[in-house]
């Protein structure tokens, strides 16, 4: 069946560094592929998403690229703050979302 | 507010106990979705509506679990004879049409704590 598998965390990293969160996906076809944010005490928010292969996604200074054939969808951010500091969730699907573990991100000043 | 509401927000239930969850979605969204997310995992689809009708209960994990919304807005999740693996957060979600190009918007969630 569909499945996504991403980056184990905890991730832990200082103000300013590059970040790269790994995700892979299962999928029959060609599924839309999502980034989900869960900040403390709120709901998940949808970060960026790509529908289609070679799409780039992004938003607030991350990026991810739609790879048909790694079926990947890495997560990444030049210079990280510490509001970034949150959980992310990759996700494939359409109405029917199949979401990764979640990775844990903190960032120390 | 804006947003998609859930209550409510923590819910401690005894075993054997029934509960009921509210979602109000965003208004005027014809889809809404129901997900539960156990501790320190992703969330996993339980069941999708559009509109009143119910399109795929799929994710419901025992017929303990049940989901209603009967006028197309308001949408209820229904547990009976709660157990204690039903113990989870459950998020509802809502979008303006059905398809992976509407953005789905996922209300804070109702935590549910069976004891």
């Amino acid at each position: 069946g569909n499945s996504v598998t991403q980056m184990e965390g905890p991730v832990t990293l200082s103000e300013e560094a590059f970040l790269t969160i790994n995700c892979t996906y299962t999928a029959t076809g060609y599924p839309s592929l999502f980034w989900y944010v869960q900040y403390p005490g709120e709901g998940l928010q949808l970060l960026l998403k790509a529908t289609k292969a070679d799409d780039k996604g992004s938003n607030k200074g991350f990026e991810a690229t739609y790879r048909k054939e790694t079926t990947s969808f890495h997560l990444e951010k030049g210079s990280v703050q510490v509001s970034d500091s949150a959980v992310y969730f990759c996700a494939q699907g359409a109405q029917k979302l199949v979401f990764g573990q979640g990775t844990r991100l903190t960032i120390n000043p | 507010g804006a947003g998609v509401s859930q209550s409510p927000r923590y819910k401690v239930a005894k075993r054997g106990q029934d509960v009921a969850l509210r979602c109000d979605p965003i208004s005027g969204h014809v889809s809404l979705f129901w997900y539960q997310q156990a501790l320190g995992q992703g969330p996993e689809f339980l069941t999708y509506f559009q509109n009143e009708a119910q399109l795929d209960k799929s994710g419901l994990p025992s017929d303990r679990f049940f989901a209603e919304r009967p006028e197309g807005s308001v949408s209820t999740l229904k547990i009976q004879r709660t157990q204690q693996e039903d113990s989870a957060v459950y998020l509802c979600a809502s979008s303006l049409v059905e398809g992976a190009r509407n953005t789905i918007y996922f209300g804070e969630g109702s935590w549910l704590t069976v004891v």
